[in-house]
């Protein structure tokens, strides 16, 4: 079965301090992967996206993932955390093939970044 | 605003209750997606419509229903609802079908059952 797993629940950081946020997935096939954060009260957004091509792909805000395919992992990775970076973060991933109609998510990872 | 419309925003009900929820995808989407968000079990995929059809079925409870309209707006009807079905419901929507390219979210409707 298709699956997101995501290894931290919740992330305690100081401003300023690096941030990488693991994510593994189980599928059968090409996936496509995503990361996507939500804001206290806010709707899910698109912070980046792999598809294809050079794993690193850097999304907005700052943030970068890698695509690891050997270790099924697709981690996310920030140099310098802000206040403002406080959020719920998710790992979410489709297969490219036929049938693939929606994203299965990972279970979140809530960063919490101190001033 | 992601262009995806959510109402209502909260709605609490009584068990044994029936709930409509509601979505309107951003302009130009044609497929729309229902996911249940809890604490214990995360981001599920519910049901799937594109173009008035329905695509793809996830966890949803036969107590569940949804469709499209012609004009792409879609509802999730919940009925004989439970204590377990309080949740955050989150619509959103895509212009393909398949989920090549990502969403775009609502901001959700935050269902609460006594």
């Amino acid at each position: 079965a298709q699956s997101v797993s995501q290894h931290n629940h919740h992330v305690i950081l100081s401003e300023a301090a690096s941030l990488e946020l693991g994510c593994n997935y189980s599928y059968g096939g090409t996936v496509n992967l995503f990361w996507y954060v939500q804001y206290p009260g806010q709707h899910l957004q698109l912070l980046l996206k792999y598809f294809s091509g050079d794993p690193l792909v850097k999304g907005i805000k700052g943030f970068e993932a890698e695509f690891i395919k050997s270790k099924f992992s697709f981690n996310l990775r920030k140099p310098s955390v802000q206040w403002s970076d406080t959020a719920e973060y998710f790992c979410a991933a489709a297969g490219s093939g036929a049938g693939s109609y929606q994203l299965t998510f990972g279970k979140g990872t809530k960063l919490s970044v101190i001033p | 605003d992601s262009g995806v419309t959510q109402t209502p925003k909260h709605l609490i009900t009584a068990t044994g209750q029936r709930v409509t929820l509601r979505c309107s995808p951003r302009s130009g989407d044609l497929s729309v997606y229902w996911y249940q968000q809890s604490l214990d079990q995360g981001l599920q995929f519910l049901i799937q419509y594109y173009n008035g059809e329905e695509r793809a079925k996830g966890n949803i409870l036969e107590r569940f229903s949804a469709q499209q309209f012609p004009d792409l707006h879609s509802e999730l009807n919940l009925s004989s609802l439970e204590l377990g079905d309080s949740a955050l419901y989150f619509c959103a929507s895509s212009v393909d079908s398949a989920a090549l390219y990502g969403y775009t979210f609502g901001s959700g409707t935050r269902l609460t059952v006594v």
